[in-house]
């Protein structure tokens, strides 16, 4: 078993839908958690990052953390064209360590 | 202030021999991660350096594999005799002292022949 779970889809939804990527993991040491963006051939771009139980938000995006069920979503809101791409939660168990990865899930927001 | 920066973009290698590849971290960070991703995969962790220091190296790093951050700053991973199976994106990124959050390169992306 993976130490992080993701659906690698691909996932499809029409322009302006309310998606959610969603990721589990299975180590309660896991205390830091980031959501990344990566279009095809280039390298990931940090969206969000939170250490907290709850809820973050920044502009169209949210992210969810429930550490109780190990388990951690990214919404995005009035999905638009523009952010088709693989989106990859990351994991770490402290500031500065390594980031475990999930294997992306592919996104495609259709007009 | 500019982003990680990783030379060169893309490199082509024959079978058996020696390449290296450079990152420049953001500046006054610290910390500096390579990491390696294949197709349909996320990166897995490489090695990672805190200033000079090297200090964490995955199981994944072999032999062939090694790299150096001799000053602080920039850093090199060289991979020695190269197998079709290095084929892969190499990603550099970097942290601040006392962040979590990690900021990555756009990648050097090594096809072995």
């Amino acid at each position: 078993q993976k130490e992080v779970e993701q659906d690698p889809g691909p996932l499809s939804v029409p322009e302006g839908a309310i998606v959610s990527l969603n990721c589990t993991y299975s180590n309660s040491a896991f205390q830091y958690f980031m959501w990344y963006r990566q279009y095809s051939r280039k390298g990931p771009e940090l969206l969000m990052y939170t250490y907290s139980s709850g809820n973050k938000e920044d502009g169209r995006f949210t992210a969810q953390v429930d550490k109780s069920s190990k388990y951690i979503s990214l919404f995005i809101r009035d999905s638009q064209p523009s952010d088709s791409a693989t989106y990859l939660c990351a994991i770490s168990t402290g500031g500065g360590n390594k980031l475990t990865f999930g294997t992306g899930t592919q996104l495609k927001v259709e007009l | 202030d500019t982003g990680v920066s990783q030379d060169p973009r893309h490199k082509i290698t024959k079978r058996g021999q020696n390449v290296t590849f450079r990152c420049d971290p953001i500046s006054e960070h610290n910390r500096l991660y390579w990491y390696r991703q294949t197709l349909g995969q996320g990166p897995e962790f490489l090695t990672y350096f805190q200033n000079e220091a090297q200090l964490e190296k995955s199981r994944l790093l072999s032999d062939r594999f090694s790299a150096e951050r001799p000053k602080g700053s920039f850093s090199t991973l060289e991979i020695q005799r190269t197998e079709q199976g290095d084929s892969a994106m190499y990603l550099c990124a970097s942290s601040a002292l006392g962040a979590y959050e990690q900021y990555f390169g756009p990648g050097t992306r090594l096809t072995v022949t």
